[in-house]
């Protein structure tokens, strides 16, 4: 079954201890993204990668770190977690048309609550 | 930078009613504008898409009209249905389809 795959789903953490959200997808994609949803602000674009060892920021990098080694395997870093940065989480993937990405495939969701 | 704005922020209707959403883009450099459906609970959906060599799509109930030169573009829903309750949000990408940008979401109330 094609999916985009997402562990934790939930997490509870403390201020300034690392952690990483994992991100898979078995479609073969070479585009994927990593978003935050906040209550009123819609999705924001945190990092994205075009391939692999090709990654951009989006709107809201600060506090993050990204690294695409593989094509199926995005993973979101947060070396020192703060509070502002509880929020939930969505990866994505999608392959290039000729016109650029296409639909982008969410993950499940990983809802991160750091104290 | 960049933004997409999204109008109105909630939206309640009677059944069988119909139901538009508004989104407004900033880059002149979109080219692809997806709609997605999020249920309480779950991940977005594609429900629609539009690209920026057609003007308008439709879907069963479902339709997308896109104006470049206002940078403008619709949802619209035709004939709604309880289970067309959900938060949508648009969006705009730019050309070569990198950068997402989403607007801030609807949250659709249809009444039986």
């Amino acid at each position: 079954e094609a999916q985009v795959t997402q562990n934790p789903r939930y997490l509870i953490t403390v201020t300034g201890k690392k952690l990483t959200v994992t991100c898979s997808q078995n479609m073969n994609h070479e585009y994927m993204s990593w978003y935050r949803q906040d209550p009123g602000l819609g999705l924001r674009q945190i990092y994205y990668s075009m391939n692999v060892e090709v990654t951009d920021k989006g709107d809201v990098p600060e506090g993050y770190k990204v690294s695409r080694k593989e094509k199926r395997n995005f993973p979101l870093i947060l070396e020192s977690p703060s509070p502002n940065q509880t929020s939930l989480y969505f990866c994505a993937s999608s392959q290039f048309s000729g016109l650029g990405t296409d639909t982008q495939y969410f993950g499940p969701g990983t809802r991160l609550t750091v104290l | 930078g960049e933004n997409v704005e999204q109008h109105p922020s909630t939206l309640s209707v009677q059944e069988g009613d119909s139901a538009v959403i508004k989104c407004t883009y900033s880059d002149s450099a979109s080219n692809y504008f997806p709609w997605y459906k999020q249920e309480l609970g779950k991940r977005p959906q594609l429900i629609i898409d539009i690209r920026s060599n057609v003007g308008e799509k439709k879907d069963q109930r479902i339709a997308v009209t896109l104006n470049k030169t206002a940078k403008h573009f619709s949802l619209h829903i035709t004939e709604t249905q309880p289970e067309d309750s959900a938060v949508y949000f648009c969006a705009a990408i730019n050309t070569g389809g990198f950068k997402t940008i989403f607007g801030a979401g609807t949250r659709l109330f249809v009444k039986a």
